[in-house]
């Protein structure tokens, strides 16, 4: 069974800085791209980043790049998002997703988020 | 960047078919994935690839793709099946784009 269970989240300032932690079970975790995925109160939902399975590419939404960092460790079946300079904007729970499987016909990134965690909140305010 | 417009809100009688629309610049040449979303829970996959159902998910929904809309059809509405969705592509300048959401309301 897929599990993924996030960690990290919880209060910070404007300014601060945070890393979330993503634990994954039931896949191999090493073969599949992952992603982070945010939805702010009462909002929908807003991909922010993913990683390749080798953890060698990495694609940031325009709105944090340069901000946050996506990273995982293959050998601890762990993903993480480094969040720097945190803006009230980015109050939001934040879900790591996993990606699905090869599709004959289809680029990397058209694949579907198979399985979803059940998010941690991180809420930006002074 | 890409942009996919969903109708807020969607109300259906039980028993009667639900149809969601997913609009976007040429999203027929695109892969469409239809995710659900219940208060309080994470989203989960209910169609992929267009018209894909994961094991799990009952034949009643249902996706189709064409021209500029995409949409998710649950027959046979259920109490259960309300809910947010969302529609997802994947655009070579935009990356994963979701679209707003759509509640459907069970009458």
């Amino acid at each position: 069974e897929v599990q993924l269970l996030e960690s990290g989240g919880g209060l910070v300032q404007p300014g601060g800085s945070l890393r979330l932690s993503c634990a994954a079970s039931g896949f191999t975790f090493s073969s599949y791209a992952m992603s982070w995925v945010r939805q702010a109160p009462g909002k929908g939902l807003e991909w922010v980043s993913a990683i390749s399975g080798s953890g060698g590419s990495t694609y940031y939404a325009d709105s944090v790049k340069g901000r946050f960092t996506i990273s995982r460790d293959n050998s601890k079946n762990t993903l993480y998002l480094q969040m720097n300079s945190l803006r009230a904007e980015d109050t939001a729970v934040y879900y790591c997703a996993k990606e699905g499987g090869p599709r004959p016909g289809t680029t990397e990134g058209e694949r579907p988020f198979d399985y979803w965690g059940q998010g941690t909140l991180v809420t930006v305010s002074s | 960047s890409y942009v996919l417009t969903q109708p807020p809100s969607v109300s259906v009688a039980p028993g009667k078919t639900a149809r969601i629309t997913c609009g976007g610049n040429n999203i027929g040449s695109k892969s469409v994935h239809w995710y659900q979303q219940k208060p309080g829970q994470a989203p989960v996959l209910v169609i992929y690839y267009d018209s894909d159902r994961p094991s799990g998910i009952p034949e009643r929904f249902s996706g189709s793709n064409s021209g500029n809309t995409a949409t998710l059809t649950i027959s046979r509405v259920e109490a259960g099946d309300e809910a947010d969705y969302y529609c997802q592509v994947w655009d070579s300048s935009s990356d994963k784009v979701f679209g707003g959401g759509t509640k459907l309301t069970v009458l």
